[in-house]
C-alpha cells in the first residue's frame, strides 16, 4: 500500500506572497496522484490531480503542482496567495485494491493559514 | 455538479446509542466512501463500496459497519458508539472502478459527538 508524508502541518505565509506545500509518497509504478482543499466547515474538494504527461499540473485558483519521479514528490505551489486561501490542504495517492478500484491514501494535511 | 448529501451536519449521541449516519450521491457514481477525520490524522478509510450490496473494509472498521442497498445511498453505522468514536465524518463517491482517474466528491460532513 502507499503512503503519503506531508512534511509540514502547518504553513504560516503572508497575503501576496509565494508558496509550496510539500507532498512526497512511497514509490509505485502507476501513480495516480491529487490535492485536495478542505474550507473551514465544508467537505473536500478537488484542486487539481497527476494522471500522466506533462508533469506540470495547473489546477483551480492559480494553485499549480509538480510530480518529481525520482524525487517521489508531488508539492504544490502558488505564486501569490490570497485571505481566501486559508484552508486544509491534502495530498492523495490512489493504489490499487483487490476489488479492482483506486483507492487514495490521504495524507495528514497541511494547513496554510494566509496573515494579511 | 455532482451533490454528495449528508444526513447531519452535527449530531450528539450518548455512549452505548445506535447511530446512522446517511449519504446520498446523485450523479450514479459506482463507489461510495466512508472517512473519518481527525487532527493531525488526516483522512482515514473506513469502508468503501464499489457496487450495491458491495463492501470493503478500509484501515479502521472496527466498531463500524456499513449499508449499501441502493446505488445512491450508503449508510455507515455505529452499532454501539463510543466516546472515541467523537470524530469528523466525511462520505464520498466517485466514478466506477477501474477507471484510474477516480476524482472523489466529498459531501459537508457530520460531526459527531458521543458523550
Amino acid at each position: 500500500a502507499q503512503s503519503v508524508t506531508q512534511l509540514d502541518s502547518q504553513v504560516p505565509v503572508f497575503e501576496e506572497a509565494p508558496v509550496e506545500l510539500r507532498c512526497n509518497y512511497s514509490s509505485s509504478v502507476s501513480v495516480y496522484l491529487f490535492w485536495y482543499v478542505q474550507y473551514p466547515n465544508q467537505g473536500l474538494q478537488l484542486l487539481l490531480k497527476y494522471l500522466s504527461g506533462s508533469t506540470l499540473v495547473k489546477g483551480i485558483n492559480g494553485f499549480e503542482a509538480e510530480f518529481n519521479k525520482s524525487q517521489t514528490s508531488f508539492h504544490l505551489r502558488k505564486p501569490s496567495v490570497h485571505i481566501s486561501d486559508t484552508a486544509e490542504y491534502f495530498c492523495a495517492v490512489s493504489d490499487y485494491s483487490e476489488g479492482g478500484s483506486y483507492i487514495p491514501t490521504f495524507g495528514r494535511g497541511t494547513s496554510l493559514i494566509v496573515h494579511p | 455538479d455532482v451533490k454528495v448529501t449528508q444526513s447531519s451536519r452535527y449530531l450528539v449521541k450518548r455512549t452505548g446509542e445506535k447511530v446512522f449516519l446517511e449519504c446520498v450521491q446523485d450523479m450514479d457514481h459506482e463507489n461510495m466512501f466512508w472517512y473519518r477525520q481527525d487532527p493531525g490524522l488526516g483522512l482515514r478509510l473506513i469502508y468503501f463500496s464499489y457496487d450495491v450490496k458491495m463492501k470493503e473494509k478500509g484501515d479502521i472498521p472496527e466498531g463500524y459497519s456499513v449499508s449499501r442497498e441502493k446505488k445512491e445511498r450508503f449508510s455507515l453505522i455505529l452499532e454501539s458508539a463510543s466516546t472515541n468514536q467523537t470524530s469528523m465524518y466525511l462520505c464520498a463517491s466517485s466514478l466506477i472502478r477501474g477507471q484510474y482517474q477516480e476524482t472523489q466528491y466529498f459531501g459537508p460532513g457530520t460531526r459527531l459527538l458521543v458523550l
